[in-house]
């Protein structure tokens, strides 16, 4: 199946500063990735998709000035935390799809910690 | 609006057969997924199903009928390697994926 990684694994940062998550489709292009939030013993919650070569589309509730995307090739997408605060901790984790079905193939996720 | 229910958690006995169901109301419908989530760990895919019917892969059987808006994901001969979130997800008329909230399993032994 189709590999995507996610870089870093997990980050602990200051109250504050910000933080750029990476996310990369190792052995195929996609033109979308979606950016997913997962807060302990929740479901996982749309954040944004992200468009190669456009801007970002947001769901309802999610700041686009705070939560920064930058898709900027066909396998790399980007999301910054700017100014990061203890309530953004989470699990962050993307999806690209690919396959027969187009079915969603998600990175391991990144752990932010917010002190 | 869009809904996709299932079961919060459930619990089962190793080696014993399980069935999770998903019930959703979508605009559309391009198909429906089953994916797995090991706590701490991102999902993993399972199953799609868009035509009636019973997909078999291994332990792990989906059934989809549309005209329902019903599904169900069947883990037979379970395992202790099986304790994990099960999640619903299906794609609308837009390609989007709608999730539902998971169904955590959980196997004793």
């Amino acid at each position: 199946g189709a590999v995507v990684s996610q870089h870093p694994s997990w980050v602990i940062c200051k109250s504050g500063t910000s933080v750029k998550i990476e996310c990369r489709s190792l052995d195929f292009q996609a033109t979308t990735m979606f950016w997913y939030r997962q807060f302990p013993k929740q479901s996982l919650m749309l954040m944004a998709t992200s468009n190669e070569g456009s801007k970002a589309t947001y769901e309802q509730g999610v700041e686009k000035d705070k939560f920064l995307i930058n898709h900027a090739s066909l396998t790399l997408s980007t999301l910054t935390v700017t100014s990061a605060h203890p309530e953004d901790s989470s699990f962050y984790i993307c999806s690209a799809p690919s396959g027969v079905h187009n079915e969603q193939f998600f990175g391991p996720g990144t752990r932010l910690t917010v002190l | 609006g869009q809904n996709i229910d299932q079961p919060t958690e459930m619990t089962a006995t190793e080696g014993a057969i399980v069935q999770i169901n998903c019930t959703y109301q979508t605009s559309g419908f391009n198909g429906l997924f089953w994916y797995q989530q090991h706590a701490g760990e991102a999902p993993t895919f399972l199953s799609y199903n868009v035509l009636d019917g019973l997909e078999e892969k291994g332990r792990f059987s989906s059934f989809l009928s549309r005209s329902k808006g019903y599904s169900y994901l069947l883990l037979k001969e379970l395992q202790m390697k099986d304790s994990a979130s099960y999640l619903c997800a299906v794609m609308d008329s837009n390609y989007q994926l709608i999730w539902g909230a998971g169904t955590k399993l959980i196997i004793k032994p």
